[in-house]
């Protein structure tokens, strides 16, 4: 196993259209984090599934994200009609049951024009 | 609100000498602290971590210090090499093991280490 993999790793984008990104954990990790970085800042969590139950989501997840993780393998991250407010890198960890450690992937940048 | 802060925006140390990247909290339900460090175009790394009910942890050339009275930690790395140039981001969590551990970030300190 390689790590947390994410697709695509950047994504140019024009404003109003959808996009949908891609993680792969660690084959062995139950925990699965969506996390989004700005310029300057550290990431912030955006949501959290146990398995393929989402059990979190940040008040910084409009009505326009939504995250899915069926079967509890891969998950996917959908931003409908995006603004230019959305360019940010995105960032998939995933951690086991018994640490708190988060592995994170390289992220998938996307800018928004 | 920032719940955890890195107040130095940059570091710069020369070769061979102790880098120390410093972090404060502001909500004491945190018990478990990270560091992770970034280079650009990636996503971060983990590091080393601390548990509320230690003051100190080891892992080679890093070392993580934690004052809960003063809820500050700080990251000690010795000696420092030009590889380690990089952003060095703070974490805490309040660990649930039932529902997961969302972390809390700051805003990271670049680290830049002189040949």
């Amino acid at each position: 196993d390689t790590g947390v993999s994410q697709d695509p790793r950047h994504k140019i984008t024009k404003r109003g259209q959808n996009v949908t990104f891609r993680c792969d954990p660690i084959s062995e990790h139950n925990r699965l984090y969506w996390y989004r970085q700005t310029l300057g800042q550290g990431p912030e969590f955006l949501t959290y599934f146990q398995n393929e139950a989402q059990l979190e989501k940040s008040r910084l997840l409009s009505d326009r994200f939504s995250a899915e993780r069926p079967k509890g393998s891969f998950s996917t991250l959908e931003i409908q009609r995006t603004e230019q407010g959305d360019s940010a890198m995105y960032l998939c960890a995933s951690s086991s049951h018994e640490s708190a450690e988060a592995f994170f992937g390289q992220g998938t940048r996307l800018t928004v024009v | 609100d920032q719940q955890v802060k890195q107040n130095s925006p940059s570091l710069s140390v020369q070769e061979g000498r102790i880098s120390i990247l410093n972090c404060d909290y502001t909500n004491s339900m945190f018990d478990y602290f990270l560091w992770y460090k970034k280079y650009p175009a990636e996503g971060p790394t983990f590091l080393i971590s601390i548990s509320s009910i230690k003051d100190k942890n080891e892992d080679g050339r890093f070392t993580v210090f934690l004052n809960k009275s003063a809820k500050h930690l700080s990251l000690h790395i010795v000696p420092s090499q030009p590889g380690d140039s990089a952003v060095y981001f703070c974490a805490a969590a309040n660990i649930n093991m039932e529902y997961g551990n969302k972390l809390v970030f700051g805003a990271g300190t670049i680290l830049r280490v002189k040949s």
